[in-house]
């Protein structure tokens, strides 16, 4: 069966620091990927969607960037943390082809102070 | 651009009745997913139910059914029989053949004793 990981479960980070969040499905492959973030009672913000290795596309301008280094891998960074980047990130998977519903992680809840 | 509107942000039932959640959404795709999810206090994601445009016939899952009216580009949620453990924030959501997926802005369900 597959799985999806996200770490770390929570973070606090300085403003201006980097940041690095890891997402890992297994259990299937070329697997599309996604990153949300969701503000507190509110829904979720596409950023960044993968339909394949070094395939990345950009929803939202910002000081966030994702890369995939490998095809179950998701990664979302950072050089310098905004007060604003602040929130629940989730990533989330589905297969290449099919019916599109999405699994989502246990989300990582970032504090930037 | 898509968009998906959840109008309700809050609503409310007792035991054992029905709740109605609604959503609509606009596009210019003709292919197109639309799903429901659930975000429970642990705030992990599930999916609810799907439905694939191109199918008439409204989707049910156990006491979950959709009322998808396509022209109107109206996609309800009808909980049936409802317990305490479907208290919880739902979520409408579109999702395109080329993988771009958008959010509502959720409706928080509470099922009242």
């Amino acid at each position: 069966s597959q799985t999806i990981h996200q770490w770390p479960a929570t973070l606090v980070q300085p403003v201006g620091s980097p940041l690095s969040l890891e997402c890992t499905v297994e259990g299937t492959s070329n697997p599309n990927l996604y990153w949300y973030r969701q503000a507190a009672g509110r829904g979720l913000q596409l950023l960044f969607y993968s339909v394949g290795i070094g395939q990345i596309s950009s929803e939202v301008p910002q000081n966030l960037s994702a890369s995939r280094p490998q095809d179950r891998q998701f990664i979302l960074s950072s050089k310098k943390l905004l007060l604003s980047d602040s929130g629940f990130y989730l990533c989330a998977w589905h297969g290449a082809s099919g019916t599109y519903e999405q699994y989502f992680g246990p989300g990582t809840r970032l504090t930037v102070t | 651009a898509q968009t998906v509107t959840q109008s309700q942000p809050e609503m409310s039932v007792q035991e054992a009745e029905t709740v109605t959640l609604s959503c609509t959404y606009d596009t210019s795709e003709s292919n197109y997913y639309l799903f429901w999810y659930k975000q429970p206090p642990s705030r992990q994601m599930i999916l609810v139910i799907r439905q694939e445009a191109y199918k008439q016939q409204n989707a049910t899952e156990n006491r979950f059914s959709v009322n998808f009216q396509k022209a109107a580009k109206s996609f309800s949620l009808k909980i049936s029989d409802s317990q305490l453990g479907d208290t919880a924030m739902y979520f409408c959501a579109f999702h395109t053949n080329a993988g771009k997926s958008t959010f509502g802005d959720g409706t928080t369900l509470t099922v009242k004793p």
